[in-house]
């Protein structure tokens, strides 16, 4: 079954700065990855996607992604943060959906925790 | 257009009770999906349909039921709650398995 690692429970940023967030995934076959963003009290909101193609994805609000086979890695980027970036984000893969019971579905990593300091 | 839609938003139930989580989507998307998010824990998937008539088991189905008799609607059923089961419930909803739509969620505490 595949897993998503997303090593950083916290971390903290300067408004303005660079962020990057890490993630890394182990799965079979080309993996379905996604970034999702959370913010207090609200459902999951999809930033970005990547299926194939480009490894450099882009997605809203100004984030990107890259996709490293090489090293499982699909971090999501942003040139300069702002306050209202403060969220939980999600990394996820789609796995495998099995007919008669089961399924891998959408695995998400237990996510990271980004604090913008003004 | 509402997307996705989950009632109630916040519950409280006494053990061995039992409630269903309502979801309702005005998207016409096949894909329905119930995740259940705790705290550290990211979200694990519990039931899925591929469309009405079809469901299945996620990661964690144990003490949840689903049914999907409409295209629209994709409730979830705890029979008899437990402690264990308090959580924050998520519906989503996706027109394959390439990304999804989710609601605000359903906050289940269990006493």
């Amino acid at each position: 079954a595949q897993s998503v690692t997303q090593p950083d429970i916290h971390i903290t940023v300067s408004e303005g700065a660079s962020l990057e967030l890490r993630c890394n995934y182990s799965y079979g076959a080309t993996p379905y990855l996604f970034w999702y963003v959370q913010s207090p009290g609200q459902g999951l909101q999809l930033l970005l996607k990547y299926f194939s193609g480009d490894t450099l994805v882009q997605g809203i609000k100004g984030f990107e992604a890259e996709f490293k086979r090489s090293q499982s890695s699909f971090n999501l980027r942003k040139p300069s943060v702002h306050w209202s970036d403060a969220a939980e984000y999600f990394c996820a893969v789609v796995g495998r959906v099995y007919s008669g019971g089961g399924a891998d579905g959408l695995t998400f990593g237990k996510g990271t925790h980004l604090i913008i300091q003004p | 257009n509402a997307g996705v839609t989950q009632t109630p938003k916040f519950r409280i139930l006494k053990i061995g009770q039992s409630m269903t989580l309502q979801c309702t989507q005005d998207m016409n998307h096949n894909y329905m999906y119930w995740y259940r998010q705790d705290p550290g824990m990211g979200l694990k998937l519990i039931y899925y349909s591929v469309g009405a008539g079809i469901t299945d088991k996620g990661e964690v189905p144990n003490g949840y039921n689903v049914s999907r008799s409409t295209t629209e609607d994709f409730p979830l059923r705890l029979e008899l709650a437990a402690p264990s089961q308090t959580s924050v419930y998520f519906c989503a909803i996706g027109t394959d398995w390439d990304e999804a739509f989710f609601g605000q969620g359903t906050r289940l505490t269990v006493v």
